[in-house]
């Protein structure tokens, strides 16, 4: 079962410039997560999804950063413009009919 | 609120022998405890769950955890380290709260394993 997918694993901006992260879910996942993942800390949950539709956004900035899922299924979470502090581990996950969720291999945001 | 506490930033073991890493909690109602492990420039790989059933949990690459409700408690343990086994640890704790129950997990800040030879 392939796991994952997350592009581009690395990305390197300037503030005030816009980047976009890409997530391939785990066949058949229905719950797709973005979280972000800032250095020395654990992950913290910015946006879920169900299928197609947003479960869970509360810590979503959503002044700069917004993310889709239009066909349940790949899913992209984009952030305009970046700051300084959006430097970080971007993390998607999935989840199936079991409480565990697989994480993809983040996408590291460097922001200058 | 739930949350998740690791007391340790660090832990440092001797191959061959026993780890621990510790994890407490605050949930309110029956908790859905995770622990997950990263490796350097890796996303996170789920080790092992507790949802109900028997205090002892077994996970993948012999690791184990003991859940204490009493102490609310889910330490993870092995009994004989591998070098291999250094990386970095998350305790989690599913978010069982609101009305929406999304089942966002709820991570610890991380305990870091250096195991030596």
């Amino acid at each position: 079962e392939a796991g994952v997918a997350q592009s581009p694993r690395y990305k390197i901006i300037e503030k005030r410039q816009s980047v976009a992260f890409w997530c391939n879910p785990i066949s058949g996942h229905a719950t797709l997560y973005w979280y972000q993942q800032i250095l020395g800390q654990g992950p913290k949950l910015l946006i879920q999804f169900q299928n197609n539709g947003v479960v869970d956004d509360s810590q979503l900035p959503k002044d700069r950063f917004s993310a889709e899922r239009l066909k349940g299924v790949d899913s992209t979470l984009k952030i305009q413009p970046a700051k300084l502090e959006d430097s970080a581990v971007y993390l998607c996950a999935s989840r199936g009919q079991g409480s565990e969720q697989y994480f993809g291999p983040g996408t590291r945001l460097t922001v200058t | 609120a739930q949350s998740v506490a690791q007391p340790e930033d660090q832990v440092n073991v001797a191959e061959g022998n026993p780890l621990t890493v510790k994890c407490t909690y605050s949930v309110s109602g029956n908790p859905y405890l995770f622990w997950y492990v990263q490796y350097p420039n890796r996303g996170l790989q789920f080790l092992l769950k507790y949802i109900t059933g028997d205090n002892l949990v077994k996970g993948s690459y012999g690791f184990e955890a003991e859940f204490n409700k009493s102490q609310t408690s889910f330490h993870l343990k092995k009994p004989s380290a591998l070098v291999s086994d250094s990386a970095l640890y998350f305790c989690a704790v599913r978010d069982m709260g609101g009305s929406s129950n999304t089942g966002k997990l709820i991570f610890g800040q991380g305990t870091t394993l250096q195991v030596k030879p």
